[in-house]
């Protein structure tokens, strides 16, 4: 079993659509958790950086750890096409596991106009 | 301000040969990572450098090496190319390792034959 588990999708929504991204982890020590954002034959860019349980928002995007679950999620409001790109899911224990950050596999996400 | 640059950005190998993937990183980070990705596998870590002068192995070193060669540049070898090797190959930098979000560069897109 992966450590963090992302359902590749895809996933197809109409523009304006309310996005709902998931991923569960298996690995109690993760502290910090991550949604990365790609656009194809680019580098995975931070999206959003979150420590411990809890929400955070900003702008369109609101991700959401629930550590008692061990789930993670990525809300986008209003999707545009501009958001269609691959999103990677990843946690990391923190300390010494210094920059092991665990990924899920991504999830292909297309807003379509 | 470039971020994480890689070099080259493809490049096609026979089985057997050598090279070096090239890195460097103008955020005066402290930690540098190499990861690859493969369909279905995700982003895996190769080797990561939590300081300048330090290197540690990640998820999958076998048949590679790495330098850090100083704070900004980072620098992975592989010696004898297989065709497992096919990859994309991400660098990535955080500012310190074990708290810090990953920026990462464009990728190199390698092919051995």
């Amino acid at each position: 079993q992966k450590e963090v588990e992302q359902d590749p999708g895809p996933l197809s929504v109409p523009e304006g659509a309310i996005v709902s991204l998931n991923c569960t982890y298996s690995n109690s020590a993760f502290q910090y958790f991550m949604w990365y954002r790609q656009y194809s034959r680019k580098g995975p860019e931070l999206l959003m950086y979150t420590y411990s349980s809890g929400n955070k928002e900003d702008g369109r995007f609101t991700a959401q750890v629930d550590k008692s679950s061990k789930y993670i999620s990525l809300f986008i409001r209003d999707s545009q096409p501009s958001d269609s790109a691959t999103y990677l899911c990843a946690a990391n224990a923190g300390g010494t596991s210094y920059g092991k950050l665990t990924f899920g596999q991504g999830t292909i996400l297309t807003v379509h106009p | 301000n470039a971020g994480v640059t890689q070099t080259p950005k493809f490049q096609v190998l026979k089985t057997g040969q050598s090279m070096t993937l090239q890195c460097a990183q103008d955020m005066n980070h402290n930690s540098m990572y190499w990861y690859r990705q493969d369909p279905g596998m995700g982003l895996r870590l190769i080797y990561y450098s939590a300081s300048e002068g330090t290197t540690d192995k990640g998820e999958v070193p076998n048949g590679y090496n790495v330098s850090r060669l100083n704070k900004r540049e980072f620098s992975l070898r592989l010696e004898s190319a297989a065709p497992s090797q096919t990859s994309v190959y991400f660098c990535a930098s955080s500012e310190e390792a074990g708290v810090s979000p990953l920026h990462f560069g464009n990728g190199t897109r390698l092919t051995v034959t």
